[in-house]
């Protein structure tokens, strides 16, 4: 167990729909990242936050959106989904910015129908 | 060209092998890791390297950073072994920004 959790751990929704999946960082950790992980694609990453502040963006689309609040959980918004967003969204965490161990939460499987 | 090549793709191997995963790069890098990804989906880190060898238990993982490349080597391969391992890079950048860099991924099998 890392200590980051995420939730919900499955969704399936329609085309068109928008979710939201959630994380909680280790204790501790100021540092969250967003990574999607599908078929075509491999692993990416998409977003990170440190200390309530976005950090670096990589390939995240338009449709989707993300935030880290005071408490430091974290929260990936994902709107007007089509097919291929379906995969699974891993967070991870990690004591703060630089060359630290990313911690990997056991991900949220996506998918739209 | 992905900035990140792992090799092999597919390994099948017998148990008590010796078994080596190879990781090239193209960029400059502050880390590497290596992660381990079983079929539940997992993800879970193994090692996080900026320079030399690190060991735990029956893996050990090298780097080389003038040639780019790392390896992952399984001694005594069990089958409790078999998952995908996946290499990621820290590129150099500026601004803080620490999202990693994956390779595709090394799919290992270890019969009994």
């Amino acid at each position: 167990d890392s200590g980051v959790t995420q939730t919900p751990k499955h969704l399936i929704t329609a085309t068109g729909q928008r979710v939201t999946l959630r994380c909680s960082p280790r204790s501790g950790d100021l540092s969250v990242y967003w990574y999607q992980q599908s078929l075509d694609q491999g692993l990416q990453f998409l977003i990170q936050y440190y200390n309530g502040e976005e950090r670096a963006k990589g390939n995240i689309l338009e449709r989707f959106s993300a935030q880290q609040f005071p408490d430091l959980h974290s929260e990936l918004n994902l709107s007007s989904l089509e097919l291929g967003d379906s995969a699974l969204y891993f967070c991870a965490s990690s004591p703060g910015q630089g060359v630290y161990e990313q911690y990997f939460g056991p991900g949220t499987r996506l998918t739209v129908t | 060209k992905n900035e990140v090549e792992q090799s092999p793709q597919n390994l099948t191997a017998q148990e008590g092998e010796f078994i080596t995963i190879n990781c090239s790069y193209s960029v400059g890098i502050s880390a590497l890791h290596w992660l381990q990804q079983h079929p539940g989906g997992g993800i879970v880190s193994l090692f996080m390297l900026s320079s030399g060898k690190k060991k735990h238990g029956r893996l050990i993982a090298t780097i080389n950073i003038q040639e780019k490349h790392s390896s992952l080597h399984i001694t005594a391969s069990h089958p409790r072994d078999s998952a995908v391992y996946i290499c990621a890079v820290r590129p150099l950048s500026g601004g803080g920004a620490d999202g990693l860099t994956f390779g595709k991924g090394t799919h290992l099998i270890i019969q009994p």
